[in-house]
């Protein structure tokens, strides 16, 4: 699976957008974007998923570069409940491989 | 629907013994896996399955061992526990077609004196 850097941290004011880079220059063409989060003490929370389009859900929405090198994360409206790990993962979908390979991943602290 | 469930939330050892954490989900999911999380670290991967029968090592395998008897059960049993195991251990599976997000339970903390 391709690496992906992410800041380790970031601060968003409660009511704005929180807007979560990750880089992930060596991605391959059959790798798709994932990304969770966990909140503190709690199991990681799938999010969204995508592979070149951009993809929205109730949660987020997710933007791939259009080199698919670098995507980000938008939390539209950031609740002090959406403070957490965020992880940003890229990984093959296949029959073969289910395996996920966490980093450090961004804290993102939402204060009022 | 209660999706994954893990028992016991939290449990303390002393070196040298055994317990098993149980990992139980009711979704019909076929990959389940557990990961193992140190304080400020990542997740890490120990060991997975594919379905009932099959299961398969992570990148933190030793001193844990696990089964696949039935779809929805997937205990992980520590063989004689070290201090070292200490850590909060997270089951998690996948199904609806492998390009879904993964489901997690809620973890188990686990100390060992």
């Amino acid at each position: 699976d391709a690496k992906t850097t992410q800041p380790p941290s970031m601060d968003c004011a409660e009511g704005r957008a929180a807007n979560l880079p990750c880089n992930h220059s060596t991605i391959s063409g059959n790798e798709y974007v994932y990304w969770y989060r966990q909140i503190h003490s709690q199991g990681p929370q799938y999010i969204i998923h995508g592979l070149k389009n951009n993809e929205t859900n109730e949660m987020a929405s997710l933007i791939i570069t259009e080199d698919r090198k670098s995507s980000t994360l938008i939390l539209p409206h950031a609740t002090l409940r959406d403070t957490a790990v965020y992880y940003c993962i890229v990984r093959v979908s296949t029959p073969n491989d289910y395996k996920l390979s966490f980093g450090a991943g961004t804290t993102v602290t939402v204060r009022a | 629907n209660a999706g994954v469930t893990q028992t016991p939330k939290f449990q303390v050892l002393k070196t040298g013994q055994s317990m098993t954490l149980q990992c139980a989900q009711d979704m019909n999911h076929e990959y389940m896996s557990w990961y193992r999380q140190d304080p400020g670290m990542g997740l890490r991967l120990i060991h997975y399955s594919v379905g009932a029968g099959i299961t398969d090592q992570g990148e933190v395998p030793n001193g844990y061992n696990v089964s696949r008897s039935t779809t929805e059960d997937f205990p992980l049993r520590l063989l004689s526990a070290a201090p070292s195991q200490t850590s909060v251990y997270f089951c998690a599976s996948l199904g609806g077609g492998y390009t879904y997000g993964y489901t997690f339970g809620s973890g188990t903390r686990l100390t060992v004196v």
